[in-house]
């Protein structure tokens, strides 16, 4: 059984530009999430998908940010026109919508925005 | 709203010092999930346990373990006999329940502890 994986691990990109990340989550997870997480701080909630249905996104999830999960496995999260402070790592999770949610997570994406 | 502190922001230790890394939270919910990650110089954040809001028995597996004191809105972590390898940032997290119980999945974070092991 293979973890979540993301691509790429790092991205360096200028102001202005778009990004595309990817996550591959844990084969026979229903559930992805999406975290941030900054220098020194725990992750925080972006977004999840249950299948393809995107059931929350955090106020944190600006109109720059979108995220996808087209059909029910991997999901893309895409920002527009980055701005500095969007440099991050970007933290996916999968995990099995039983009674008990266990989170399993990637590696990340790191993002700099130069 | 749901929020979790980890008052010690970092923590440094000789090996095979036992250590406790602190988590104090709060929700509104009578049922909710409790979880301990660790994120390695990796940086891939690695589950470690999960306990439920209404079993408050204490767990102990190998060099860790967790007390969990409702009373207190408190899950604490222990490592007894550090070791060089138990480096990493350690995260307490917290995850609300609907009516039925289930866990709603999202995670709110402590800010974490960086705990450094030195031989």
């Amino acid at each position: 059984d293979t973890g979540v994986s993301q691509d790429p691990r790092h991205k360096i990109t200028k102001r202005g530009q778009n990004v595309t990340f990817r996550c591959d989550p844990i084969s026979e997870h229903n559930r992805l999430y999406w975290y941030r997480q900054t220098l020194g701080q725990g992750p925080e909630f972006l977004t999840y998908f249950q299948n393809e249905a995107q059931l929350e996104k955090s106020r944190l999830l600006s109109d720059r940010f979108s995220a996808e999960r087209p059909k029910g496995s991997f999901s893309t999260l895409e920002i527009q026109r980055t701005e500095q402070g969007d440099s991050a790592m970007y933290l996916c999770a999968s995990s099995f919508s039983g009674r008990v949610d266990t989170q399993y997570f990637g590696p990340g994406t790191r993002l700099t925005v130069l | 709203a749901q929020k979790v502190t980890q008052a010690q922001t970092e923590i440094s230790v000789v090996e095979k010092e036992d250590v406790t890394l602190d988590c104090v939270y709060e929700t509104r919910d009578t049922t909710y999930y409790l979880f301990w990650y660790k994120q390695p110089p990796s940086g891939e954040l690695v589950f470690l346990i999960r306990r439920n809001s209404f079993d408050e028995q204490n767990e102990i597996s190998g060099r860790y373990s967790w007390n969990f004191q409702k009373s207190t809105s408190s899950f604490n972590f222990t490592i007894t006999a550090s070791q060089v390898v138990d480096s990493a940032v350690y995260f307490c997290a917290l995850s609300e329940t609907n009516a039925g119980g289930t866990s709603y999945g999202k995670l709110t974070f402590g800010q974490g502890t960086i705990l450094t092991v030195h031989p």
